[in-house]
């Protein structure tokens, strides 16, 4: 069955240092992948997504992530982070028998210290 | 402004009630979607909508029932059936059919509390 694994619960980093939030996909075909983020209280919001083509992809905020298909690995990353950054941050994956859903990591909280 | 609406921001339920959280979407989108939100569990799939009159249960469907009787409207109501109701649910909707491939958009949502 198709699975996300984020593996960092929570995360602190200070602002203005770079960031990497990982996650690990378990998927038998091509995957499409996605990162979201969810301020505090709010709904999800899409960073960036994979479906083919060049490995690293561009989001919005200045995120980007790599897919390395080795590794089973889609992380996202920052180069410096804004302390409007804090949030939670999902990865999911296009899964299902029919792949008719997304399956969502589990999350990691993202702190960031001034 | 084009978005999704979910109310009531908090909603508070005795046991043995049911209630109906609300979701609109004015994005003219064909697919609607509702998933709970609990710590540490990140969101799982209660049940998704293609078309009108047409719903399907997700992964945690049971003690819980939705309608799609107008294009912009999803409500889903948590019955006295769902056994640990109170979480954090959020509603969300895609352009296509194939809604899993297009971006989901997101509803601020829900948090029901059981008291």
């Amino acid at each position: 069955a198709q699975s996300v694994t984020q593996p960092d619960i929570h995360i602190t980093v200070s602002e203005g240092a770079s960031l990497e939030l990982r996650c690990n996909y378990s998927y038998g075909a091509t995957p499409y992948l996605f990162w979201y983020v969810q301020s505090p209280g709010q709904g999800l919001q899409l960073l960036l997504k994979y479906f083919s083509g060049d490995t690293l992809v561009q989001g919005i905020k200045g995120f980007e992530a790599e897919f390395k298909r080795s590794q089973s690995s889609f992380n996202l990353r920052k180069p410096s982070v804004h302390w409007s950054d804090a949030a939670e941050y999902f990865c999911a994956v296009v899964g299902g028998s029919s792949a008719s859903k997304i399956i969502f990591g589990s999350g990691t909280r993202l702190s960031i210290r001034p | 402004d084009g978005g999704i609406t979910q109310s009531p921001k908090y909603l508070f339920r005795k046991e043995g009630q049911n209630v109906t959280l609300s979701c609109e979407q004015n994005l003219n989108h064909d697919a609607m979607y509702w998933y709970r939100q609990d710590p540490g569990q990140g969101l799982r799939l209660i049940y998704y909508s293609q078309i009108v009159n047409d719903f399907q249960k997700g992964d945690i469907a049971e003690g819980y029932s939705v309608s799609r009787e107008k294009k912009e409207s999803f409500p889903l109501t948590v019955t006295s059936a769902q056994k640990n109701p109170t979480a954090f649910y959020l509603c969300a909707s895609s352009p296509r059919l194939a809604g899993v491939y297009d971006t989901q958009y997101f509803g601020p949502g829900t948090r029901l509390t059981v008291l």
